[in-house]
């Protein structure tokens, strides 16, 4: 059972545009959500997160905007860059879970020049 | 900002070996670290959450016995892939995190081939 979810495998955005990359959640005890970017043979790097009591954290380009009615959250990174192409990750955890992560199986964005 | 070393980054090995991997937080004590293993693509499965000073918690389908974790110091947790085989080729990433607000940090990966 797959508790994020990344349903769209792949994006495509012209530079200088914004990406808007999206995920679902199904268990409602996740209080805290990550957005981590990865290049293929490399571990992943951490982007920016959200704890469950805001809706929106921002930080530079990056904005992570989060729904909880809707289990939904989406980072829009604005404007893209061709060095921002490279498979994105969403992860959540929840208090009490030894703060171990759940990933979703990450979306591959291609940013053209 | 929180560093976490993995080594080695790339090994090949035969068939019925063993495999170490090690995970080193430069900068900061970790407590837990986590290993993760991740298929072409595919997510980042969590294998185990490694514990200083006590036994490792293995997520559900994961055989102990063969991915053998040790945490003895707060700067150090390594994975050991014992007599390996073909289906044990995956790419292998380990985590710590100071604190959970400040995202957790992966060490760079290590690819496992064996023949």
């Amino acid at each position: 059972d797959q508790q994020v979810k990344q349903n769209s495998p792949s994006l495509s955005v012209q530079e200088g545009r914004i990406s808007i990359l999206n995920c679902d959640y199904t268990n409602s005890m996740f209080d805290y959500f990550l957005w981590y970017k990865k290049y293929p043979a490399e571990g992943p790097t951490f982007l920016i997160s959200i704890s469950s009591i805001k809706d929106k954290n921002e930080d530079g380009r990056f904005t992570v905007f989060l729904n909880k009615s809707a289990k939904h959250l989406s980072l829009h990174i604005v404007p893209s860059q061709p060095g921002d192409s490279a498979v994105y990750f969403c992860a959540a955890s929840y208090t009490g879970a030894n703060s171990k992560l759940t990933f979703g199986k990450g979306i591959t964005l291609s940013v053209r020049p | 900002g929180a560093v976490v070393s993995q080594h080695p980054s790339w090994v090949i090995c035969k068939s019925g070996t063993s495999v170490k991997i090690e995970c080193r937080s430069l900068d900061f004590q970790a407590t837990t670290m986590f290993w993760y293993r991740q298929f072409p693509k595919q997510s980042l499965m969590l294998m185990a959450t490694s514990n200083e000073g006590s036994k490792a918690t293995y997520e559900q389908g994961v055989e102990k016995d063969k991915f053998l974790i040790n945490h003895a110091s707060l700067t150090l947790s390594t994975l050991t892939v014992t007599s390996a085989h073909p289906e044990d080729s995956s790419f292998y990433i380990c985590s710590a995190s100071l604190e959970r607000s400040y995202g957790y940090t992966f060490g760079s990966g290590t690819r496992l081939t064996v023949v």
